[in-house]
């Protein structure tokens, strides 16, 4: 079974920053493409960036785009997520997830909560 | 960008009716439409992957159809455990996207 496991989030004042982590186990992370995804309270579902096994293309939702950077240590079988410029619309629940062979997620973590306030 | 309308976004259904979910692309996207189910306080988990491919573990109730731009899931004979929302999403083309969320409630 895949384990994909989050964590950095909290707390962040407006214009702030903070660095997600996802540890990934039980499958062979180094042959996975990779996706972080959102929601926020009582919303559905964002999508806000990709990148490939050997971090050769990497793609941003526009909300996101030039303020988050993602990347990955195959080495250490981890995700990452740093995220900057951080505004109270970036309060929400951020996941890791595998992507399948076509790009969709197929196995996803439990998220860890990012809330943006003064 | 893909734009996919999802509805309704709201059913009200009793156990062992048929629940039926569509979903609208904006634009061609092929058969690159998944289904996931989401359960309060839960992550999503993928019901239905490539339009209509089952996956391995969910009940044989949950189908999915179509192609281009309308996709349905159907579940058929609604038991008390499927009361969560349920999203489309197309990996056909960057930025992936998703559905609105149809909530699924049992009567």
């Amino acid at each position: 079974e895949v384990h994909l496991v989050e964590s950095g989030g909290g707390l962040v004042q407006p214009g702030g920053s903070l660095r997600l982590s996802c540890a990934a186990s039980d499958f062979t992370f180094s042959a996975y493409n990779m996706n972080w995804l959102r929601q926020a309270p009582g919303e559905g579902l964002e999508w806000l960036s990709y990148i490939s096994s050997r971090s050769n293309n990497i793609y941003y939702a526009d909300s996101v785009k030039g303020r988050f950077i993602i990347s990955r240590d195959n080495a250490k079988n981890s995700l990452y997520l740093q995220m900057n410029s951080l505004t109270d619309e970036d309060t929400a629940v951020y996941y890791c997830a595998r992507a399948g062979f076509g790009d969709y997620s197929d196995s996803w973590g439990q998220g860890t909560l990012v809330t943006v306030s003064s | 960008e893909i734009v996919l309308t999802q509805s309704p976004e709201f059913q009200s259904v009793a156990p062992k009716e048929k629940v039926t979910i569509t979903c609208r692309a904006s634009q061609s996207i092929g058969s690159s439409l998944h289904w996931y189910q989401q359960k309060p306080d839960q992550s999503p988990k993928l019901l239905i992957k490539y339009a209509s491919q089952s996956i391995s573990g969910v009940p044989s109730r949950f189908s999915g159809s179509g192609s281009g731009t309308d996709f349905t899931l159907t579940i058929n004979s609604l038991e008390a455990e499927d009361a969560a929302a349920y999203y489309c999403h197309q990996s056909s083309s960057f930025p992936l996207t998703f559905g609105g969320g149809t909530k699924v409630e049992i009567k």
